[in-house]
């Protein structure tokens, strides 16, 4: 079973600033939290991945609490392109076996409207 | 680079047949997957490769059986397919097992 709790669907206006949660209250110390998106029928895309700095790239920032029980993401300006399942996941960093699987959840419907 | 390719896109069966899907990465990565997905429903893991030379079972490995070919390649085998395989097949790949994964495009299964 997913490790992490989102909640099934957001709308979100074209230009602002949507903001996905995630809850993972059981993290276990060397476990990160990886962001994905599913783009309607085509292959999950990486959005991000962090332990527990806020992090940023070109696509996404995340925030993480202090405690690591749950996180954000931010997409800053938000576009009907960005329309997808967003899934928050964690996974063991030191891979055994198949700790370091990504388990996918059912994610968040992000809908952005014009 | 094309990433990761699979093959094919789309894939008719008769209950019983039998069928291998394709996949193939350009990026030399170390590790390769292969989900499934179900309507309305988020990945499962089938089997994967941590590395050339070794395969592993997922979640769901009942009625697939796999072959690291090569580095690039790792294919997915139905040997008799089932109503209960119909889904959408998703191959990706990593550097190594604790970076982040590539996937392709799918290949859509119907087993009638």
């Amino acid at each position: 079973d997913a490790k992490t709790t989102q909640p099934p669907s957001m709308d979100c206006a074209e230009g602002r600033a949507a903001n996905l949660p995630c809850n993972h209250s059981t993290i276990s110390g060397n476990e990160y939290v990886y962001w994905y998106r599913q783009i309607h029928s085509q292959g999950p895309q990486y959005i991000i991945h962090g332990l527990k700095n806020n992090e940023t790239n070109e696509m996404a920032s995340l925030i993480i609490t202090e405690d690591r029980k749950s996180s954000t993401l931010i997409l800053p300006h938000a576009t009907l392109r960005d329309t997808a399942v967003y899934y928050c996941i964690v996974r063991a960093w030191n891979y055994g076996g198949s700790q370091g699987n990504l388990i996918f959840g059912k994610g968040t419907k992000l809908s952005v409207k014009p | 680079n094309a990433g990761v390719t699979q093959t094919p896109k789309f894939q008719v069966l008769k209950t019983g047949q039998s069928m291998t899907l394709q996949c193939a990465q350009d990026m030399n990565h170390n590790s390769m997957y292969w989900y499934r997905q179900d309507p309305g429903m988020g990945l499962r893991l089938i089997y994967y490769s941590a590395s050339e030379g070794t395969t592993d079972k997922g979640e769901v490995p009942n009625g697939y059986n796999v072959s690291r070919l090569n580095k690039r390649e790792f294919s997915l085998r139905l040997e008799s397919a089932a109503p209960s395989q119909t889904s959408v097949y998703f191959c990706a790949s990593s550097l190594e097992a604790v970076h982040e994964q590539f996937f392709g495009p799918g290949t859509r299964l119907t087993v009638l």
